[in-house]
C-alpha cells in the first residue's frame, strides 16, 4: 500500500529564514507521481509541484525548491527567504501512474513564517 | 480561471439527518473525488468518479455514497449523519491521462451536532 508520511506536524520560522518540509514516501510501484500542494487560509489546495519516478532532477522555482531521492524515498521542499504569505498547511502526496491518480496524502506540515 | 465550486463552505447538521454535499466544475474534467481532512491524518479518498454514472470506493467510504449524474456534478451523500463525520470536505477534479494535476475546491467545514 501507498503511504506519505510528514514528520513535521507544525514549524515556525522568522521570516527570512530557510525552512525545509520533509517528506517520505513508500510505494511498490516502479511508475509514480510526487506533489506538492499547499493550503492557505483560505481552504483551497493550491497545486505547487509534479515529479514523475524517472526524473530526479532537483527543481527550483523561485524562492521554492524541491529535492526528489529515491534512494531515500524522499521529496522535500524547501523555502528559501522565508515571507509571512508562505504561512500555510503543506501537503505532499502520491499517486499510481495508473488509473485515476488517486492522491495519497501525508498528513501535512503547518508553516507559520513570523515577521 | 479553472474553477471547482463547492456549494457550501460551513454545514451544521443534526445526528441522523441526510447530508448533500455538492461540487461542480467547469473543466470538463473526467475523474472527480471526494477527500476528508481531518488534524493529523492529512486528506483520506472517500470515494472518486471517473466517469457519469461511474464510481469507485475510496480508502474511507463508510457512511458515505455518492453521486454522479452529469459531468460536471458530483455529490457526496451522508445517509444518516454521524458525529464522526464532523470535518472538512473537500472536491477535486483531474482531467484523464498521466501526469495530470488535481483542482481542489474551497472545502466544505461540515459540523455534526
Amino acid at each position: 500500500a501507498q503511504k506519505v508520511t510528514q514528520a513535521q506536524t507544525e514549524i515556525s520560522v522568522v521570516e527570512k529564514e530557510d525552512v525545509t518540509l520533509d517528506c517520505v514516501y513508500e510505494t511498490r510501484d516502479t511508475t509514480y507521481y510526487l506533489f506538492w500542494y499547499k493550503q492557505p487560509p483560505s481552504g483551497e489546495l493550491v497545486f505547487l509541484i509534479r515529479r514523475n519516478s524517472f526524473d530526479e532532477q532537483n527543481e527550483i522555482s523561485g524562492r521554492y525548491s524541491w529535492n526528489f531521492q529515491k534512494s531515500t524515498s524522499s521529496f522535500n521542499f524547501t523555502i528559501t527567504a522565508s515571507q509571512v504569505v508562505d504561512s500555510a498547511v503543506y501537503f505532499c502526496a502520491l499517486s499510481e501512474a495508473l488509473g485515476a491518480q488517486k492522491l495519497v496524502f501525508g498528513q501535512g506540515t503547518r508553516l507559520t513564517i513570523n515577521p | 480561471d479553472v474553477k471547482v465550486t463547492q456549494s457550501s463552505r460551513y454545514l451544521v447538521k443534526r445526528t441522523g439527518e441526510k447530508v448533500f454535499l455538492e461540487c461542480v466544475q467547469d473543466m470538463d474534467h473526467e475523474n472527480m473525488f471526494w477527500y476528508r481532512q481531518d488534524p493529523g491524518l492529512g486528506l483520506r479518498l472517500i470515494y472518486f468518479s471517473y466517469d457519469v454514472k461511474m464510481k469507485e470506493k475510496g480508502d474511507i467510504p463508510e457512511g458515505y455514497s455518492v453521486s454522479r449524474e452529469k459531468k460536471e456534478r458530483f455529490s457526496l451523500i451522508l445517509e444518516s449523519a454521524s458525529t464522526n463525520q464532523t470535518s472538512m470536505y473537500l472536491c477535486a477534479s483531474s482531467p484523464p491521462g498521466l501526469n495530470t494535476e488535481a483542482f481542489f475546491g474551497q472545502g466544505t467545514r461540515l459540523t455534526v451536532v
